[in-house]
């Protein structure tokens, strides 16, 4: 079974500020890791996953397999920020497992000026 | 391209009526699944589809049916609706055996109630 947890309902940070998403996962096997974002009026959208070791809109996340966390960090936060972000985890792509994501419960982030 | 196109986008129901939420997408993408979102609880998976003629359950399948007769189309069908079923259904797809590319194109959503 995988399970991924998202301990913060809401996340309210002033623009400027640094902001952190935490997300955890339990899984037995190799996991790949997505941070999906809804902001308001707009369709949920992939912003980045683990495998890539990319940056996104200035947002960055690291599996940490020791501790199995893939937290969501910027440095700088920005109105436009503000959204519903979503971990996700689904198991390494196989015929029977592809795209079976397993989503977060949601974090609400609030940047405000 | 218009994406992925869901319709409608709100239903109210009374419970014991029956209705398809409809989803097709024109990016010739293999694999569909239908997502429910409720507060506190993300989304999570009800049924998918890899491909024409298959289909599969996911997390919460009961008190839905599905089945994908073409590639574009993937109706959600409630047999009889209940209250439990209220929520806010998302239809999404993406293309299945892609070697760096696991991410999937979401419709906008159908707010259902249940009544």
């Amino acid at each position: 079974a995988q399970r991924v947890t998202q301990p913060e309902k809401l996340l309210s940070v002033f623009k400027g500020a640094p902001v952190e998403l935490k997300c955890n996962y339990s899984y037995s096997g190799s996991p790949e890791l997505f941070w999906y974002v809804q902001y308001s009026r707009q369709r949920l959208q992939l912003l980045l996953r683990h495998i890539s070791r990319e940056s996104i809109k200035g947002f960055t996340a690291d599996l940490n397999k020791g501790e199995t966390s893939f937290h969501l960090k910027k440095p700088f936060a920005q109105e436009e920020d503000s959204a519903m972000y979503y971990c996700a985890l689904s198991e390494k792509m196989t015929t029977d497992s592809w795209g079976k994501l397993q989503f977060g419960a949601g974090t609400q982030v609030v940047v405000t000026p | 391209n218009a994406g992925v196109t869901q319709t409608p986008k709100f239903q109210v129901l009374k419970t014991g009526q029956s209705m398809t939420l409809q989803c097709a997408q024109d990016m010739n993408h293999e694999y569909m699944s239908w997502y429910r979102q409720d507060p506190g609880m993300g989304l999570r998976l009800i049924h998918y589809s890899v491909g024409a003629g298959i289909t599969d359950q996911g997390e919460v399948p009961n008190g839905y049916n599905v089945s994908r007769s073409t590639t574009e189309d993937f109706p959600l069908r409630l047999l009889s609706a209940a209250p439990s079923q209220t929520s806010v259904y998302f239809c999404a797809s993406s293309y299945v055996f892609t070697a760096t590319n696991e991410k999937l194109f979401f419709g906008s959503g159908t707010q259902l109630s249940v009544l």
